[in-house]
């Protein structure tokens, strides 16, 4: 199975301040898709941004981006402009697509924005 | 917009009881996935299934079962519930191909085994 790897279990950011959380995984694959989901206290899964492999350009969303290393297996979120409702769990997600799109997860990085 | 629908929300079992949390999608999703999320950690595969009448094991299956008789329903039936089964359980869909969409979630269902 991939594995998945968030290795800052909690970081902080000041409102309106960069922060950068990372993710790496671990596959033979050449065809998959990394994606980030924010999980506030509520508890639901929020889909933030997805960045497809096959794709060498960053993906976007607003004030999330991504930067992805595919030969280093690297898949950062940067979080731009930070706001107080950016304050949650963020969650790095692999998907395959050779085992029935199996999802695979890190084990989440806790996001504190300060005021 | 329904989109996955788990119930029920909140469940305090004994130990040894059974039950079945129900997850329902009406997005028209081949793909259907059970995680359990435990304090603290990520989310783990319990099952998962790729359409009507298939099912297979994910990372931890161990004292769940599933079934798929219809491309809404996937539920998930607890036997002999034990307290390493307390956890939040996510029930997702996804659309089928290989096309990289994203998954869905229901809002979780937390359960408690005392």
């Amino acid at each position: 199975a991939q594995t998945v790897t968030q290795s800052q279990p909690e970081m902080s950011v000041q409102e309106a301040e960069t922060v950068t959380l990372s993710c790496t995984y671990d596959t033979s694959e050449s065809d998959y898709y990394l994606f980030w989901y924010k999980q506030p206290p509520s508890r639901q899964m929020i889909l933030v941004i997805r960045q497809e492999a096959y794709k060498q350009q960053n993906a976007t969303e607003n004030r999330f981006s991504v930067n992805f290393q595919k030969a280093a297996k690297s898949f950062s979120l940067k979080i731009s402009d930070s706001q107080l409702g950016d304050a949650a769990m963020y969650f790095c997600a692999y998907m395959s697509s050779n085992t029935g799109n199996q999802f695979y997860f890190g084990t989440g990085t806790s996001l504190t924005v300060i005021p | 917009n329904a989109g996955v629908t788990q119930t029920p929300k909140f469940r305090i079992l004994k130990i040894g009881q059974s039950m079945t949390l129900q997850c329902t999608q009406d997005m028209n999703h081949n793909y259907m996935y059970w995680y359990r999320q435990d304090p603290g950690m990520g989310l783990k595969l319990i099952y998962y299934s790729v359409g009507a009448g298939i099912t297979d094991k994910g990372e931890v299956p161990n004292g769940y079962n599933v079934s798929r008789s219809t491309t809404e329903d996937f539920p998930l039936r607890l036997e002999l519930a034990a307290p390493s089964q307390t956890s939040v359980y996510f029930c997702a869909s996804n659309p089928s191909g290989g096309s990289g969409n994203t998954i869905y979630f229901g809002e979780g269902s937390w359960l408690t085994v005392v």
